[in-house]
């Protein structure tokens, strides 16, 4: 079935280190794969996204990396900040589903000063 | 642009009563998403309208819950009769709908509490 998982993990780093989160898909027929960062006290906002005929993407000090081998995805944000601190989404599109996108369950980041 | 309204911020009611949230899309969005947030579900879409048009209706819990897109800048979603177990956030998301751009642009959602 359609389903994006994230094992309910929660990640702290220390301010200035770089941060991996990851993610791990079941849908091999997804084509298209967006994170989203969700602060306290607000609705999520896009970061990245990435289409399966790429398996890398950078924006400013983000990098979002897809491995459809063993279907998995992982966000990676270079020198990470305090104001980085939020929950992340990774979510996918299936091909065939249009609009719809399924999010998993999240990651909760939390940056040490 | 103003982004996506969701109208109220905050909703407390008693079980049994109707409740009902209000979404603007942003001007020119041709989708429009209505999702609910928990801490033990997470992030769930309940229904998705193209074009004013319900497309996949599969994540609507039960018949309490309806929704309806009258014009392209306003939907509601309505819940009646509400329940404790229906306390959540509610987020309402646009996007262009176009092929190919799926980037949804969330509200800053409706936080619900029925006791």
């Amino acid at each position: 079935g359609e389903s994006v998982g994230l094992h309910l993990p929660t990640l702290s780093v220390q301010e200035g280190d770089n941060s991996i989160i990851n993610c791990a898909y079941s849908n091999s027929a997804s084509d298209y794969f967006i994170w989203y960062k969700q602060e306290s006290g607000k609705g999520p906002q896009f970061i990245i996204d990435i289409r399966s005929n790429m398996d890398k993407r950078q924006g400013q000090r983000v990098t979002v990396l897809l491995n459809k081998t063993v279907k998995h995805l992982s966000l990676q944000i270079a020198a990470t900040q305090p104001g980085d601190s939020a929950v992340y989404f990774c979510a996918e599109n299936l091909k065939t589903s249009y609009d719809k996108v399924i999010f998993g369950p999240g990651t909760s980041l939390s940056v040490i000063p | 642009d103003a982004g996506v309204i969701q109208s109220p911020r905050h909703e407390v009611t008693e079980m049994g009563q109707e409740v009902t949230l209000r979404c603007k899309p942003i001007s020119g969005h041709n989708s429009l998403f209505w999702y609910r947030q928990t801490m033990m579900r997470g992030l769930e879409l309940l229904i998705y309208f193209n074009n004013n048009v319900p497309i996949d209706d599969s994540g609507m819990p039960e018949d309490r819950f309806s929704a309806k897109m009258p014009n392209a800048s306003f939907s509601t979603l309505k819940i009646q009769p509400s329940e404790p177990r229906d306390s959540a956030v509610y987020f309402c998301a646009s996007s262009l709908g176009t092929s190919g751009t799926h980037e949804q642009y969330f509200g800053p959602g409706t936080r619900l509490t029925v006791t």
